[in-house]
């Protein structure tokens, strides 16, 4: 079974800096998706980036990038210039690349707390 | 605006009853999914369902019990057999079209007294 860890229960940064948060994942599958959501206060669920599996290169969305290390099956989302509105919950997760069954769900870390200070 | 919607936002209940929580989408995604959501647990799957009439166990799924009647409902019935069942509930949607990309919906408290 496919599992997420999340290691950094926590995390703070200043606003305008860097900050990247990690996340491993373990997998016998070589096709599969990986994804961050942010969760704030509201505890709306957001989704941040995405990332296939079988392209190499690194997805960005505007100030959010990952680093994606398949052979080391790491996955760890950098935010840069960081705002207050950053701060929230922030949950990486494995979704398999076979849409059936119970394969068709998201798998989730247990979550890091980013805060922003101003 | 296509979206999902859940209600109630908030629910009390006394220990005993069972109670239904509501997610309608009109995004015209075939998949829903409900997720249970502790503090320090991150999210874990309830129930899901692939098409009409249609719907599969997730990993905690004892004590829960849906429906999958519409295309656009899956409400999710918190019965009293689940020992737990304050937590935050959230039901999500996928479409397989859609880049395997889950939409979620605000999300339900249910505090049992």
């Amino acid at each position: 079974a496919q599992t997420v860890t999340q290691s950094q229960p926590e995390m703070s940064v200043q606003e305008a800096e860097t900050v990247t948060l990690s996340c491993t994942y373990d997998t016998s599958e070589s096709d599969y998706y990986l994804f961050w959501y942010k969760q704030p206060p509201s505890r709306q669920m957001i989704l941040v980036i995405r990332q296939e599996a079988y392209k190499q290169q690194n997805a960005t969305e505007n100030r959010f990038s990952v680093n994606f290390q398949k052979a080391a099956k790491s996955f760890s989302l950098k935010i840069s210039d960081s705002q207050l509105g950053d701060a929230a919950m922030y949950f990486c997760a494995y979704r398999s690349e076979n849409y059936g069954g119970s394969q068709g769900n998201l798998i989730f870390g247990k979550g890091t707390k980013l805060s922003v200070k101003p | 605006d296509g979206g999902i919607t859940q209600s109630p936002k908030y629910l009390f209940r006394k220990e005993g009853q069972n109670v239904t929580l509501s997610c309608e989408q009109n995004l015209n995604h075939d998949a829903m999914y409900w997720y249970r959501q502790d503090p320090g647990q991150g999210l874990r799957l309830i129930y899901y369902s692939q098409i009409v009439n249609d719907f599969q166990k997730g990993d905690i799924a004892e004590g829960y019990s849906v429906s999958r009647e519409k295309k656009e409902s899956f409400p999710l019935t918190v019965t009293s057999a689940q020992k737990n069942p304050t937590a935050f509930y959230l039901c999500a949607t996928s479409n397989p079209s859609g880049a395997n990309v889950l939409t979620f919906g605000a999300g339900s408290r249910l505090t049992v007294l």
